[in-house]
């Protein structure tokens, strides 16, 4: 079975604090899609990256980075720099198997205060 | 892009009753998923569509089902509203891995 596992339900930092997002996720799939998603109060869901299992490289797009590794099956995602404006909550998603419907983690709940 | 909306944007209906929500796909893709997010969790999949036919299904009943029009928009039908259908509805278009959300439906089933 496919799972996607945030531990954290709720995190709160201070305005220029860096934040780690953590991901774990379960799949049997050897080809499978990683994917960081935020959704602020209105509902909609921004998409943030999408990283394929042969690709282990890590990324960094301006103040988020993104670490991969396939050994502990986790998908962290960092925020350098908080800013208000990262306020919202962020899920971690997995795409595999025959269906190719995406996988959500519960979600946390980033709110960074001025 | 013109991107993906959804219509309508609230909805409060009553239990029992049936509604229909719909999904306008971004141009160029041709598979259309619906998503259920009740709140505080995330979402969870209902049905994906593919050139007018269901080519997946999440662990819904029945009583949700849907349709993919020639234009790739979609809709989704529940009947028998259940108190705990009470949730954000999210469409997205994709085409391959490329995928984009609509800003969401959200029902209130009283």
């Amino acid at each position: 079975a496919q799972k996607v596992t945030q531990a954290q339900t709720e995190i709160s930092v201070v305005e220029k604090e860096d934040v780690t997002l953590d991901c774990v996720y379960e799949t049997r799939d050897t080809t499978y899609y990683l994917f960081w998603y935020k959704q602020p109060p209105s509902g909609e869901l921004v998409f943030l990256i999408r990283r394929n299992s042969f690709d282990e490289q890590n990324e960094i797009s301006g103040r988020y980075s993104w670490n991969f590794q396939k050994s502990t099956s986790s998908f962290n995602f960092t925020i350098t720099a908080s800013q208000v404006v990262d306020s919202a909550v962020y899920f971690c998603a997995l795409s595999g198997g025959s269906q190719g419907n995406l996988i959500f983690g519960k979600g946390t709940k980033l709110s960074v205060k001025p | 892009e013109t991107g993906v909306t959804q219509s309508p944007t609230h909805l409060i209906k009553t239990r029992g009753q049936q509604v229909t929500l719909r999904c306008s796909s971004q141009s160029g893709h041709n598979t259309v998923s619906w998503y259920q997010q009740a709140l505080g969790q995330g979402p969870q999949f209902i049905f994906q569509y593919y050139r007018e036919e269901e080519n997946g299904r999440g662990n819904f009943p029945p009583r949700f089902s849907g349709l993919q029009f020639p234009n790739y928009s979609s809709e989704l039908n529940v009947n028998a509203l259940e108190l705990d259908d009470s949730a954000l509805y999210l469409c997205a278009s994709s085409q391959g891995q490329a995928r984009l959300f609509g800003p969401g439906t959200r029902l209130t089933v009283l």
